[in-house]
């Protein structure tokens, strides 16, 4: 069964605009995991954040979570049309074993 | 470093044949895992392994075997291929087991007759 639930499914923005993605998920975890999919291609990990952390920041791209509400939010600051392409939240349902379940992803079109 | 590699790109398949998708990575990482991705599916886990010769299930296991003799490869066999597992199949390893990034690669396109 699916752990993380990415809201909204699909957004479509200008570039220069902020996109923001957001994943709820069921249990408790040890840390949460955003991943990019260009079209057609493999899986690339964008940020890990930690049960006890509450923002990141890498580059562009912001992100919080909120243990108490089990969601956490992806925040990709003046977007570009590169930027166009599916996001995966990922959790671990708190499994020390490096199992990762994956939600159905947002997918993100950024027009130039 | 190649990263992870995965062959074929793409095969299609008669129901009831069978065949090995083959995973290799080349950064001496301890856990290896396989995903089927369909369409508003997300990914699911098929198999993972913790190092060489330890491999476990995930959640959707059945007509799969895997097995990992080596710390490079991770090989997934269907037994008796079914329709019901046309999917892209991605291959995926990561440092350690527990709290790393995974590093993907770009995936097997099976289709089955």
């Amino acid at each position: 069964s699916q752990q993380g639930e990415e809201d909204p499914q699909a957004l479509s923005i200008q570039e220069g605009e902020n996109a923001t993605m957001n994943c709820s998920y069921k249990t408790s975890i040890n840390n949460l995991q955003w991943y990019r999919q260009n079209s057609g291609r493999g899986l690339v990990h964008l940020i890990l954040i930690r049960s006890n952390e509450r923002e990141k920041h890498s580059g562009r791209l912001r992100v919080t979570l909120d243990t108490s509400k089990k969601s956490s939010s992806l925040l990709i600051t003046a977007s570009r049309a590169a930027d166009t392409a599916s996001y995966f939240c990922a959790t671990d349902r708190g499994s020390t074993l490096g199992r990762l379940y994956f939600g159905r992803g947002t997918q993100l079109t950024v027009w130039p | 470093n190649a990263g992870v590699t995965q062959t074929p790109k793409f095969q299609v398949l008669k129901t009831g044949q069978s065949m090995t998708l083959q995973c290799a990575q080349d950064m001496n990482h301890e856990y290896m895992s396989w995903y089927r991705q369909d369409p508003g599916m997300g990914l699911r886990l098929i198999h993972y392994s913790v190092g060489a010769g330890i491999t476990d299930q995930g959640e959707v296991p059945n007509g799969y075997n895997v097995s990992r003799s080596t710390t490079e490869d991770f090989p997934l066999r269907l037994l008796s291929a079914a329709p019901s597992q046309t999917s892209v199949y991605f291959c995926a390893s990561s440092y350690s087991v527990r709290g790393y990034e995974q590093y993907f690669g770009p995936g097997t396109r099976l289709t089955v007759t």
